[in-house]
């Protein structure tokens, strides 16, 4: 039982490139989470989702795209990378009735 | 007013002190609330969940006042291994998303 895993751990983009972060949890939670934390900022929620087939924007969706096509799998799209983008990317789910969210170990991306 | 507020900290206190964390939220129909816990360059990770009356595990203490909007932890006995950040954490209305305070700093030294 891995958990939350999170892939890549680290990456650096430039400028306008794209990327897509993936998110896999085999717990069969039917809610998963895109956070970022930035110093002094604290963990921001970009978005999320409570099923298969759907999203829900968080407090900073601007910039990111995401997708849900398999329960299992939350993908975080950046289209055109920008230097605000660096940060540390965290994913988390939840199960239907349980308040715990379980992390994945973070992505550090650096757009340069 | 932000949606959930935190001792700015850091805390650097020795081994053995007890040290309390306060946090504030704003929005009166958050149902839960949670203190996690981070470690440097690591995922949080929930440390306990806060309930009205009250709740304890082992050194920890979490305490609610749902009145005045107002989470606490005490820590007793502080170890070494008690160094982290402290985050205090609040659902939204729906209950379908977490809101975080931008957490506290505890170092213990011995």
């Amino acid at each position: 039982n891995a958990g939350v895993t999170q892939t890549p751990k680290f990456r650096v983009l430039k400028t306008g490139q794209s990327m897509t972060l993936l998110c896999a949890q085999d717990m069969n939670h039917e809610y998963m989470y895109w956070y970022r934390q930035d110093p002094g900022m604290g963990l921001r929620l970009i978005h999320y989702s409570v099923g298969e087939g759907t999203t829900a924007k968080g407090e900073v969706p601007d910039g990111y795209n995401v997708s849900r096509l398999k329960k299992q799998n939350f993908l975080l799209g950046l289209e055109s990378a920008a230097p605000s983008q660096t940060s540390v990317y965290f994913c988390a789910s939840r199960g239907l009735g349980v308040d715990e969210q379980f992390f994945g170990p973070g992505t550090r991306l650096t757009v340069l | 007013r932000k949606e959930v507020e935190q001792d700015p900290g850091p805390f650097n206190v020795p081994e053995g002190a007890t040290v309390a964390f306060n946090c504030t939220y704003s929005n009166s129909a958050s149902q839960s609330f949670f203190w996690y816990r981070q470690d440097c360059r690591k995922e949080p990770k929930l440390l306990m969940s806060v309930y009205s009356s009250g709740n304890e595990d082992g050194r920890f203490t979490a305490q609610l006042n749902r009145a005045s909007q107002y989470i606490s932890l005490l820590i007793r006995d502080s170890k070494l291994s008690d160094s982290a950040t402290y985050l205090c954490v609040v659902s939204n209305q729906a209950g379908t998303a977490l809101i975080f305070g931008k957490g506290t700093t505890l170092s213990v030294s011995s």
